[in-house]
């Protein structure tokens, strides 16, 4: 069956330090992936995808994840969190004839002045 | 246009009201789901249209009815709904193939 992990409930970081949120999925072929953040009470916005090609993709607002087939893993990173940053993060996986989003948990991030 | 728009932002209802949820898209997408989300958790499908057509219902109750218009428009009428499906309700839209899903603000909805 087609799943998402996001380890990580809460994470803590400081504004300047660099961030990684893990992600793993399972899913029989090649995956469709993506990463949303969401802030209190709004929709979700796409950060970045990773449908084929380069595994390191580059998405909005400095941050960019790798696609690590081996892993099952999809991590996002960005090298300088800023407070603005501090929101849900959450990554998913497009399963199904229709494109359905199976998603993970979330990971909330905080970030300290 | 790249947004996906959903009204009211806020709703709240008595358990014996019927009300309707609305949601646009003008980017020409084929296929428009609706969410549900909870606090602290993630959205969960509720169903799918593609091409107008109801392709996917989540096993959603009855209380909820969905309806799309036309290709840009998408309703979810809501009647007799219980303290329990207060929540955001989230609308998307995706163009269709290897795309991502657009989503709108949602619609914080309060049931009394």
């Amino acid at each position: 069956a087609q799943s998402v992990t996001q380890p990580d409930i809460h994470i803590t970081v400081s504004e300047g330090a660099s961030l990684e949120l893990r992600c793993n999925y399972s899913y029989g072929a090649t995956p469709y992936l993506f990463w949303y953040v969401q802030s209190p009470g709004q929709g979700l916005q796409l950060l970045l995808k990773y449908f084929s090609g380069d595994t390191l993709v580059q998405g909005i607002k400095g941050f960019e994840a790798e696609f690590k087939r081996s892993q099952s893993s999809f991590n996002l990173r960005k090298p300088s969190v800023h407070w603005s940053d501090a929101a849900e993060y959450f990554c998913a996986v497009a399963g199904g004839s229709q494109g359905n989003l199976i998603f993970g948990k979330g990971t909330k991030l905080s970030v300290k002045p | 246009d790249t947004e996906v728009t959903q009204t009211p932002k806020h709703l709240v209802m008595g358990m014996t009201n019927k009300k309707s949820l609305k949601c646009e898209q003008h980017m020409g997408h084929r296929a428009m789901y609706w969410y549900k989300q909870k606090a602290k958790k993630p959205p969960e499908l509720m169903f799918v249209y593609s091409y107008e057509k109801l392709s996917i219902n989540e096993s959603v109750p009855s209380r909820f009815s969905p309806e799309c218009p036309n290709s840009s428009l998408l309703n979810l009428h809501l009647h007799a709904l219980q303290p329990e499906d207060s929540a955001l309700y989230l609308c998307a839209s995706r163009q269709g193939g290897a795309n991502e899903q657009f989503f709108g603000p949602g619609t914080r909805l309060t049931v009394l």
